[in-house]
C-alpha cells in the first residue's frame, strides 16, 4: 500500500483557492489517487480521483505531475462550509481493496 | 435514494455487554467495509467483505465479529463491549469488482462504552 504524506491543517479564507498536496513517493504503477472530503459527525464523501495529468469537475481539480509521486487537490473559490477534513488515498480500489486513511489535512476556512 | 444507513445512530453500552450494528445499502454494491474513528484520526478499516459471502480482516479487527447477511446487508458486531471500543463506526460500500470505483460511507454510529 502505498504511504500518504499530508498536511496535517491549512487555513484559508473565503473566495480563495486552495491547494492540498499530498506526497506518494511510491506509488504503484495501477494506483489511482482518490480524495475524500468529511465534514463533523459525517462519513467521508468522495470529491475526485484521477490517474495521471489533470481531473476536474464541479467541485475540484486534480492535478497530478509525470511522475505521479505527488498530487494536488485544488479548491477553487473556497467557503465556510469548506471547512472539513480532507483525505489522500492511493491504490486500486477493486472490491476489498485494504484503504487506509490517514488523519487528513483539516481545512479552515474564515470569513 | 438512501445510499448507505447505518442503525442505530447512537448507542450507550456498558463493558461486556454485547451490541451489533447495522448497515444496509441501496446501490447494488459489492464490497462493504466497518472503519471505525477515534477523536482526531483517520479512518481504521475493521472487517470488509469484497462480495456476498466473503469477509476479511483489516487493520483493527480485534474485538469485532461480522456477518455478510446478504447482498445488501453487513453487520458488526461487538461480542464484550470494552471501553476501548468507544468509538465513531462507519459503513461504506463501493461497486463492482475489477472497477476502481470510490466508496460511498453512512453517516456513522457513535457507540459509547461505560
Amino acid at each position: 500500500l502505498a504511504k500518504t504524506t499530508q498536511p496535517i491543517s491549512m487555513d484559508s479564507y473565503e473566495g480563495q483557492e486552495v491547494n492540498i498536496t499530498c506526497s506518494h513517493n511510491n506509488i504503484a504503477t495501477n494506483d489511482y489517487i482518490t480524495w475524500y472530503q468529511q465534514f463533523p459527525s459525517q462519513g467521508p464523501r468522495f470529491i475526485i480521483q484521477g490517474y495521471k495529468t489533470k481531473v476536474t469537475n464541479e467541485v475540484a481539480s486534480l492535478f497530478i505531475p509525470a511522475d505521479r509521486k505527488s498530487s494536488t487537490l485544488s479548491l477553487p473559490r473556497v467557503s465556510l462550509s469548506d471547512t472539513a477534513v480532507y483525505y489522500c488515498l492511493v491504490g486500486f480500489f477493486t472490491g476489498g481493496f485494504k484503504t487506509i486513511f490517514g488523519a487528513g489535512t483539516r481545512l479552515f476556512v474564515k470569513a | 435514494n438512501a445510499g448507505v444507513t447505518q442503525t442505530p445512530k447512537f448507542q450507550v453500552l456498558k463493558t461486556g455487554q454485547s451490541m451489533t450494528l447495522q448497515c444496509a445499502q441501496d446501490m447494488n454494491h459489492n464490497s462493504m467495509y466497518w472503519y471505525r474513528q477515534d477523536p482526531g484520526m483517520g479512518l481504521r478499516l475493521i472487517y470488509y467483505s469484497a462480495s456476498e459471502g466473503t469477509t476479511d480482516k483489516g487493520e483493527v479487527p480485534n474485538g469485532y465479529n461480522v456477518s455478510r447477511l446478504n447482498k445488501r446487508e453487513f453487520s458488526l458486531r461487538l461480542e464484550s463491549a470494552a471501553p476501548s471500543q468507544t468509538s465513531v463506526y462507519f459503513c461504506a460500500s463501493s461497486g463492482p469488482q475489477g472497477g476502481n470505483q470510490p466508496q460511498h460511507f453512512g453517516d456513522g454510529t457513535r457507540l459509547s462504552i461505560l
